[in-house]
């Protein structure tokens, strides 16, 4: 596709159901990102994959988060057992690497509610 | 990552220029300057990036000073679209997790008509 799709747009789940976020990135981009924005809050990092080579995960914040990516395609955000504060927008980006990259691309991101 | 410092706040009159300011004294040789914007719930829109040169695209012009520590953002002709946020951060490209990009929060640049 022309940009990168997130779906769900939207998604309101209850307190202690796992949910899963999907990031569809522009074809041929090798690297992708999962951030995270509260309400009112700057982006917070997740997780970064890079073609083949083992995920960035520094930036989760328990073990409840996970995420998976095959080869260069779609990447699943997952969070198990949510609790309120797992409540945010979800952004995800895409990017060819190397220097003369023209930035990332990010997609319109899923709003999750934890009620 | 380098840090960045922006103010938290900028006004300008629509039709005139934007001039935000970013602080980035801790740079690295090869490191680059990006900015981003964020328009009220969407997700960041990239807008122009350089090392060292200053640069210009269709958007806005990318002023770095000559020792790197600091570069403004120019918006030559504000609208009213152009209110958002604005992120200035700073990356490296030589791999691995250079390549993180380090969100800060940003200056809220509100163009008034």
């Amino acid at each position: 596709g022309a940009g990168v799709s997130q779906s769900p747009s939207n998604k309101v789940t209850e307190k202690g159901k796992d949910v899963e976020l999907r990031c569809d990135p522009i074809s041929g981009h090798t690297a992708l990102y999962w951030y995270r924005q509260r309400l009112g809050q700057g982006l917070e990092f997740l997780i970064y994959f890079q073609g083949n080579s083992a995920p960035d995960k520094s930036g989760l914040p328990s073990d409840r988060f996970s995420a998976e990516r095959t080869g260069e395609s779609v990447s699943t955000l997952t969070i198990q057992r949510t609790q309120q504060e797992d409540s945010a927008v979800y952004l995800c980006a895409s990017s060819l690497e190397g220097p003369g990259d023209y930035g990332y691309t990010f997609g319109s991101g899923t709003r999750l509610t934890v009620v | 990552d380098a840090k960045t410092t922006q103010p938290p706040s900028m006004d300008c009159a629509e039709g005139r220029a934007a001039n935000l300011p970013c602080n980035h004294s801790t740079i690295s040789g090869n490191e680059y300057v990006y900015w981003y914007r964020q328009i009220h719930s969407q997700g960041p829109q990239y807008i122009i990036h350089g090392l060292k040169n200053n640069e210009t695209n269709e958007m806005a012009s990318l002023i770095i000073t000559e020792d790197r520590k600091s570069s403004t953002l120019i918006l030559p002709h504000a609208t009213l679209r152009d209110t958002a946020v604005y992120y200035c951060i700073v990356r490296g490209n030589s791999g691995g997790s250079n390549y993180k990009l380090t969100f800060g929060k940003g200056t809220l640049l509100t163009v008034n008509p």
